[in-house]
Parts: structure tokens; C-alpha cells; sequence
């Protein structure tokens, strides 16, 4: 069936440093949907790319679509204590026609 | 806040006993998607409603049921529970039932099957 595979599974950094996260799908999307869950609490939506090779950024959150549109990348400039949660990213099926999460990529920030 | 409500916010059961998790949709969406996310897990897709009609489900067994009422609130239904089913479940309701459409999730319900 249709994966949705992010890496790396965890990431610890300090702050301050950047980080990014992957997200790779086996079939093409119509869209990626970026969604952070901080610890204990539920997804909040972050943002959705829907063309070919799209860039969006949010001030030190810079979001990518793939040009086949079957990856995705989210990077974040100089990471501060509020960064820390699981960043998840969603592919919308043309097949089902409904949003497919990723595994997650739990970030920690030590100050 | 999404506005999206859910109930109860924990619950423990044993194995074999049935189970209903209750949601509120945000004022003006006609969709609700109900997830399972198990610890350490992204959301697993469950099933749709939309207009009171199941619209879509993911690989999960017939003892997940759910409803949609006409003020679009939801019910999840699992039947003969099993240790497994030991998760959060995610209610999320959106604008239209499109994969395109954004997400609104609620708090969450804690399901511990002993």
C-alpha cells in the first residue's frame, strides 16, 4: 500500500543549531500537508504545498515540495525550546483521495 | 484552539468490552475523520464521514464502527476491544472531504485496553 516514510526518527540538537526533516512517499501526491504535535498534545496544522517544486516559508520554517511531487522537506533556521515536538508530514492520495501521514520526526532542543 | 471537541479525554477498558469516543466538528465543517495513533506513531487513517455517510475507510477491522449525526458531530464504535487498540484516537474535522482540505484536530481520546 501507499507509505509515507519521514527521516531521520529523532533529532536532538542544540539550540540554535538548524534542523530538517524528510519526507519521502511511493506514489505521487496531489499535495503535503505539514502538521506539529507538541508531547501530549495533538496535531496542529503548520502549512500545505500543492505545486510542483514549491517553497513556502513561515519566519525560520522553510517548507518544500519535490518537483515529482512524491518528497518533501522541512527545515528550521536557528531552533529555539518551542520547536520541540513531532513533526509530521501528510500526503493527500489520488488513489483515496484522503491525507496519508508520515512516521513522524520527534525533535528535542536542549538550551 | 481548533474548536473541534472530543469525549472522554481518558478511558480505560479490558479486553472484549465495547467502547464509544464522542466528537464535536468545528462550527461549519460537514467532515469528520477519525485517526489512531499509536505511541510513537504518525495518524493512521480509520474512516470519513461526511453528510452522515461513510466516505472512506482505512485498513482497519469492521468492529470499527462510527456514525456522523445531522448536526455533524461523530461516534467511533470498537467492539470486542484488544490490547492493541491501546492508542490515541483523533478526531479531525475539515471544510470539505477532499485530501486537500486541512485537518482540525481535536484534543485526542486515551484508550487503555488492560
Amino acid at each position: 500500500g501507499q507509505q509515507v516514510m519521514q527521516i531521520p526518527q529523532y533529532q536532538h540538537v542544540q539550540e540554535g543549531e538548524d534542523f530538517t526533516t524528510y519526507c519521502n512517499s511511493s506514489t505521487t501526491l496531489s499535495n503535503i500537508q505539514w502538521y506539529k504535535q507538541r508531547p501530549g498534545g495533538h496535531p496542529v496544522f503548520l502549512i500545505q504545498l500543492v505545486k510542483s517544486g514549491e517553497v513556502k516559508k513561515q519566519k525560520r520554517l522553510t517548507f518544500q515540495f519535490g518537483e515529482a511531487k512524491k518528497n518533501s522537506s522541512l527545515h528550521i533556521t536557528a531552533t529555539q525550546t518551542t520547536d520541540v515536538g513531532t513533526y509530521f508530514c501528510a500526503g493527500g492520495s489520488y488513489n483515496t483521495d484522503k491525507l496519508i501521514f508520515g512516521t513522524g520526526t520527534r525533535l528535542q532542543v536542549f538550551p | 484552539e481548533t474548536g473541534v471537541t472530543q469525549s472522554p479525554t481518558h478511558l480505560i477498558k479490558t479486553r472484549g468490552q465495547q467502547v464509544t469516543l464522542r466528537c464535536s466538528s468545528q462550527s461549519g465543517h460537514n467532515t469528520v475523520s477519525w485517526y489512531q495513533q499509536a505511541l510513537g506513531q504518525g495518524p493512521q487513517f480509520i474512516f470519513q464521514y461526511y453528510r452522515e455517510e461513510e466516505n472512506g475507510r482505512g485498513n482497519f477491522p469492521p468492529r470499527f464502527s462510527g456514525l456522523q449525526f445531522p448536526n455533524y458531530s461523530s461516534e467511533l464504535n470498537v467492539n470486542a476491544l484488544e490490547l492493541d487498540d491501546s492508542a490515541l484516537y483523533l478526531c479531525a474535522s475539515s471544510l470539505t472531504s477532499g485530501n486537500a482540505d486541512t485537518q482540525y484536530f481535536g484534543p485526542g481520546t486515551r484508550l487503555t485496553v488492560l
